[in-house]
């Protein structure tokens, strides 16, 4: 059974910090996809990646997939009230379902 | 630019009674997965079809059934209600070909609530 380990689970930091989020399995996957939910709403998709190694930037967010295939990280520089919210790492298996971390409550205080 | 469409936003329904969810993917895309995200949980996978044809089934229990049609519209039957089927129901949906099939795009859920 794969399964995905995300740390921390929670985190409440000021504004102007900088903040990491890790995502650890056993398992290798094919793809590692970043999404961030609102309370009531459908988590939408921040990144994919594909191949270890790999570094995709999206503004003052950096997604890092390990040379392995097994683990990734996002971490947020500067973090702004905005960047409040949860952030979910999924994993995709062989047939493309995807297997979820427990997710991280960001908190980012004014 | 087009989203993911489920549809009803919201369904209250009694124990022992029936439900029927709707999604309609992204134009072009042709598989649709189904999730189930229980408060405070993180999503679990249901089912997911690829070219109409069921391509991986998850922790979905027995009562539940679903099907993806022509247009690759989905529906997602779900009989015998029972109060721990109250949670919200997302699906997404992808292009089917790796590794772009592992881009899953989310609708923004069904919230059922059994009574």
């Amino acid at each position: 059974t794969q399964l995905l380990e995300q740390s921390p689970q929670f985190l409440s930091i000021q504004e102007g910090e900088n903040l990491t989020v890790y995502c650890n399995s056993s398992s290798v996957f094919s793809s590692l996809q970043w999404y961030r939910q609102e309370p009531g709403e459908g988590p939408v998709l921040l990144v994919t990646v594909v191949t270890g190694g790999e570094v995709k930037k999206l503004k003052r967010l950096t997604f890092q997939f390990g040379d392995a295939r097994k683990d990734s990280s996002l971490h947020i520089t500067a973090a702004q009230p905005g960047d409040t919210g949860l952030y979910l790492c999924a994993g995709a298996g062989d047939t493309g379902k995807l297997i979820f971390g427990q997710g991280t409550t960001l908190q980012v205080k004014p | 630019a087009a989203g993911v469409i489920q549809s009803p936003r919201h369904l209250i329904k009694e124990k022992r009674e029936t439900a029927t969810l709707k999604c309609y993917p992204i134009p072009r895309h042709d598989t649709v997965y189904w999730y189930q995200q229980g408060p405070g949980q993180d999503p679990q996978f249901l089912i997911s079809f690829y070219e109409k044809m069921q391509s991986d089934k998850g922790s979905i229990p027995d009562r539940f059934s679903a099907q993806q049609f022509s247009d690759y519209h989905s529906e997602l039957n779900m009989s015998s209600l029972e109060l721990g089927d109250s949670a919200l129901y997302f699906c997404a949906s992808s292009l089917g070909t790796v590794p772009l099939r592992d881009e899953q795009f989310f609708g923004p859920g069904t919230r059922l609530t059994v009574l």
